[in-house]
């Protein structure tokens, strides 16, 4: 079955510092990764996804993601942090067919 | 907005009490997925539906059903309820289930159940 691992549950920057929020997942097939954001008070949104296409994904608000077949791992980033990235993040894998297998999350925390 | 609506936004009920949480998709997906999501166990993936048929089970509840109606609108019919029964409950929706993970799931607001 496949899993994921966040690592830190919680991140804190500063304003236009880079964001670095690390992701590493257990699967026995080729993964379909993806990257969700939640707002407080609010569902989630997708910011991107790996569907074995490229390896360096772009998504939306200036985050992008790098799948590492190597290092299992397919972690989430932006140059420069803007206070309204702060929200929390998770990293989730397809699973078979249907569900999504979502990490712990990780609360990330700018700081003007 | 996603497109997924969920109705009620917030539920405040009673431990041994029913409650029915109601998931209408984004026109035009037929899957539609139910997730919990509480402080302890973090994102759970309860149950699937496509196009009317349950298509997989995860940590759902004997306590818990779901069905999905032929206008493709969903319920989660919770009963018994527990105090940790009490979390977040999100639906979320998509093209095709089959090739769920290729197809990008979108999430409806949640609604938020307290049980006391």
């Amino acid at each position: 079955a496949q899993s994921v691992t966040q690592l830190g549950s919680h991140v804190s920057v500063s304003e236009g510092a880079l964001v670095l929020l690390r992701c590493n997942y257990s699967s026995s097939v080729p993964p379909y990764l993806f990257w969700y954001v939640q707002y407080p008070n609010q569902g989630l949104q997708l910011l991107l996804k790996y569907t074995s296409a490229a390896t360096l994904v772009k998504g939306i608000n200036g985050f992008e993601a790098e799948f590492k077949k190597s290092e299992t791992s397919f972690h989430l980033t932006k140059p420069s942090a803007h206070m309204s990235d702060a929200a929390e993040y998770f990293c989730a894998v397809g699973q078979g067919a249907q569900k999504l297998v979502f990490g712990q999350g990780t609360r990330l925390t700018i700081n003007p | 907005d996603s497109g997924v609506t969920q109705t009620p936004k917030h539920l405040i009920t009673a431990t041994g009490q029913r409650v029915t949480l109601r998931c209408s998709p984004r026109s035009g997906d037929l899957s539609v997925y139910w997730y919990q999501q509480s402080l302890d166990q973090g994102l759970q993936f309860l149950i699937q539906y496509y196009n009317g048929e349950e298509r997989a089970k995860g940590n759902i509840l004997e306590r818990f059903s779901a069905q999905q109606f032929p206008d493709l609108h969903s319920e989660l019919n919770l009963s018994s309820l527990e105090l940790g029964d009490s979390a977040l409950y999100f639906c979320a929706s998509s093209v095709a289930g089959l090739a769920g993970p290729r197809s990008e799931q979108f999430f409806g607001p949640g609604t938020r159940l307290t049980v006391l």
